[in-house]
């Protein structure tokens, strides 16, 4: 049974660079396709961010592509999300996501909340 | 704002058939599959229905989704206070080129 969990600082400074990480347990990342990051401010809906393929390829949201960068760590089994200059509209629970297909997407993370603010 | 859309609130008695609809384009709803995710507080969202109709294991029969057009619904019959979350449509975009989420009807049991 795979499973994700996210971590990383639950505080950035606005301008700063937020960093997450996901790992993933129970399977190999190399064995799915794409793995995704999704995020949802307080009391909101849910954001894409963007995906990504094992080999590294990327495909980001356009609102926030000038902004992310995603990476994949084979010998940790994680990939990761940083987004740069944040600013108080970036405050948000950040999930990573396993999809299985189109916008379906079977196994999350437990969510990490990531709060902006100086 | 959302890329599809959905009314912000439902509410039934237990018991009761409820349905939550979501609509979208041609670029989306339209053109791919519809997903259905059950949000409950405080918890990531839990895939409810996938390609308009499936339900994943473990998923009760009394949730359904169908699809028509550019539109889709979640139907839940025999309601129950566990099922009263935040309800989610998603959909694979053009546009955006990746999957786009409804603004989320939250379910209330009476």
């Amino acid at each position: 049974q795979v499973q994700l969990q996210e971590s990383g600082p639950g505080l950035v400074r606005p301008s700063e660079t937020l960093s997450l990480n996901c790992a993933v347990s129970g399977g190999s990342i190399s064995s799915n396709n794409w793995w995704s990051w999704f995020r949802q401010p307080p009391g909101k809906g849910l954001e894409w961010i963007g995906e990504m393929y094992h080999s590294g390829t990327t495909n980001y949201n356009p609102s926030l592509k000038s902004r992310v960068t995603m990476s994949v760590d084979k010998s940790k089994n994680q990939f990761s999300l940083k987004l740069k200059s944040v600013t108080d509209a970036d405050t948000a629970v950040y999930y990573c996501a396993r999809p299985f297909g189109g916008a379906a997407f079977d196994i999350w993370g437990q969510g990490t909340m990531v709060t902006v603010s100086a | 704002q959302s890329v599809l859309t959905q009314a912000p609130s439902a509410s039934g008695t237990p018991g009761q058939r409820v349905t939550i609809s979501c609509s979208g384009t041609s670029s989306n709803i339209g053109r791919y599959t519809v997903n259905w995710y059950q949000q409950l507080p405080g918890t990531a969202p839990k895939l409810l229905i996938s390609s308009n109709n499936q339900r994943p294991s473990g998923v009760p029969d009394r949730f359904s989704g169908s699809k028509s057009g550019a539109s889709a619904s979640l139907a839940i019959s025999g309601l129950q206070s566990e099922d009263e979350a935040d309800y989610y449509c998603a959909a694979w975009d053009d546009t955006l080129n990746g999957p786009v989420f409804g603004g989320g009807t939250k379910l209330t049991v009476l």
